[in-house]
């Protein structure tokens, strides 16, 4: 069974400081990986899908990297923002062919003006 | 199209009572997932549908829950006798295909009382 775990579940930086939030993964045999943002009382955003194959994907600000022999994937946000402040969750779909995600507990991030 | 709907955002009902929320997916998409996130917590599995075939239903979902998408289109999520610890937040996502990436909707907050 695929265990997804994130740490630090809450996390406060001053703004301009970049910053790595971890995803770690039990089940290497993944099909993919899905970064999401989370704002208080909302749904979810998709922020970036890195497939298996890849070892990283980008958008703006964005950058997860992805390490399957080890577990583990970053989400790396550049000059973060108070704009940022979310909690961000990492999933990974059941299987080969990826249907149900199971999602870490999310770590919470606060970006001081 | 605008993305995944869901309605209503809230509801408030009295222990005991039968619910019944909605999703409206992104209209090429054929995959439907159901998620439930307790506070603090990542979103947890439910059920997912394939077109109209609900093709998975996780332990989670108990017999008074139901869930149905009679068109393969839009689908309903009810719970019946409702309890306490149904409490919730209930997300739908779609997917165009297996293992793509997942859209999620603002999800409806159910508070049991």
């Amino acid at each position: 069974k695929q265990e997804v775990t994130q740490i630090p579940a809450a996390l406060s930086v001053p703004e301009g400081e970049n910053l790595v939030l971890n995803c770690s993964f039990t089940d290497s045999a993944i099909y993919n990986l899905q970064w999401f943002r989370q704002d208080p009382g909302k749904g979810l955003t998709s922020l970036l899908l890195i497939q298996s194959s890849q070892r990283e994907q980008t958008s703006g600000r964005l950058n997860a990297s992805l390490d399957k022999s080890s577990g583990r994937s970053t989400l790396y946000i550049a000059a973060s923002q108070p704009g940022d402040s979310a909690t961000y969750l990492c999933a990974i779909p059941k299987g080969n062919a990826g249907n149900m995600l199971t999602f870490g507990g999310g770590t919470r991030l606060m970006v001081k003006p | 199209d605008t993305g995944v709907s869901q309605d209503p955002r809230h509801k408030i009902t009295k222990r005991g009572q039968n619910v019944t929320f909605r999703c409206d997916p992104i209209s090429e998409h054929n995959r439907l997932y159901w998620y439930r996130q307790t506070l603090g917590q990542g979103p947890e599995f439910l059920t997912y549908f394939q077109n109209e075939a609900q093709l998975e239903k996780s332990r989670l979902l108990s017999d008074r829950f139901s869930a149905e998408r009679p068109k393969g289109s839009f689908s309903t999520l009810e719970i019946q006798r409702t309890e306490q610890g149904d409490s919730a937040m209930y997300l739908c996502a779609s997917s165009l295909l297996a293992g793509a990436e997942q859209y999620f909707g603002p999800g409806t907050r159910l508070t049991v009382t």
